[in-house]
């Protein structure tokens, strides 16, 4: 067990649609990372928060958001659904923000997102 | 962040060690070598990593060349349950940028009766 829970595991939603998946990292984890791994594309970066501050962005679509709370917990937004977004999204949580911390991320087990 | 290199897959007998290389000749030096591994559709876990010397956990042995340009993580004892796609990634840590883990195609061990 990582420690980074994800809920909900699975989702089922219809093209067009808007969904949240949620992100709790493990305690005393201040950043948070955002993947998406779909059969074609391998695991892909979308986007990091470090304290509630967005830390650095990869290939996140427009139409796809993220946050992350004074709790700590991150939440991932996807909207106008299609079903090329169909995946699985990944959390991960690491101690430091950037720079010189070598702490390695720990993921979670992941929401699988099946669009209809 | 330096590009890794990886063989497709490989088959391991169980109870022998499994030996997974990897080559990152282009690394610098402020980047650290990651490996992780994913069993089927679970989140990747992370395995060890190293800058320089070589590392020892619960898990696993990580071997680094003294160059840098290649490495192998060593599973002394393989069993059906390492059975799964190993990613070896380096990471660059520099004040200011930031510090995502980039993934590539990996490696895919079956360990096998």
């Amino acid at each position: 067990d990582s420690g980074v829970t994800q809920t909900p595991k699975h989702l089922i939603t219809a093209t067009g649609q808007r969904v949240t998946l949620r992100c709790s990292p493990r305690s005393g984890d201040l950043s948070v990372y955002w993947y998406q791994q779909s059969l074609d594309q391998g695991l892909q970066f979308l986007i990091h928060y470090y304290n509630g501050e967005e830390r650095a962005k990869g290939n996140i679509l427009e139409r796809f958001s993220a946050q992350q709370f004074p709790d700590l917990h991150s939440e991932l937004n996807l909207s106008s659904l299609e079903l090329g977004d169909s995946a699985l999204y990944f959390c991960a949580s690491s101690v430091g923000p950037t720079g010189t911390d070598n702490s390695p991320l720990h993921f979670g087990n992941g929401t699988r997102l099946t669009v209809t | 962040d330096a590009k890794t290199t990886q063989p497709t897959s490989m088959d391991c007998a169980e109870g022998r060690a499994a030996n997974l290389p990897c080559n990152h000749s282009t690394i610098s030096g402020n980047e650290y070598v990651y490996w992780y591994r994913q069993i089927h559709s679970q989140g990747p876990q992370y395995i060890i990593h190293g800058l320089k010397n070589n590392e020892t956990n619960e898990m696993a042995s990580l071997i680094i060349t003294e160059d840098r340009k290649s490495s192998t993580l060593i599973l002394p004892h393989a069993t059906l349950r390492d059975t799964a796609v190993y990613y070896c990634i380096v990471r660059v840590l520099n004040t200011g940028t930031a510090s995502k883990l980039t993934f590539g195609t990996g490696t895919r061990l079956q360990v096998m009766l």
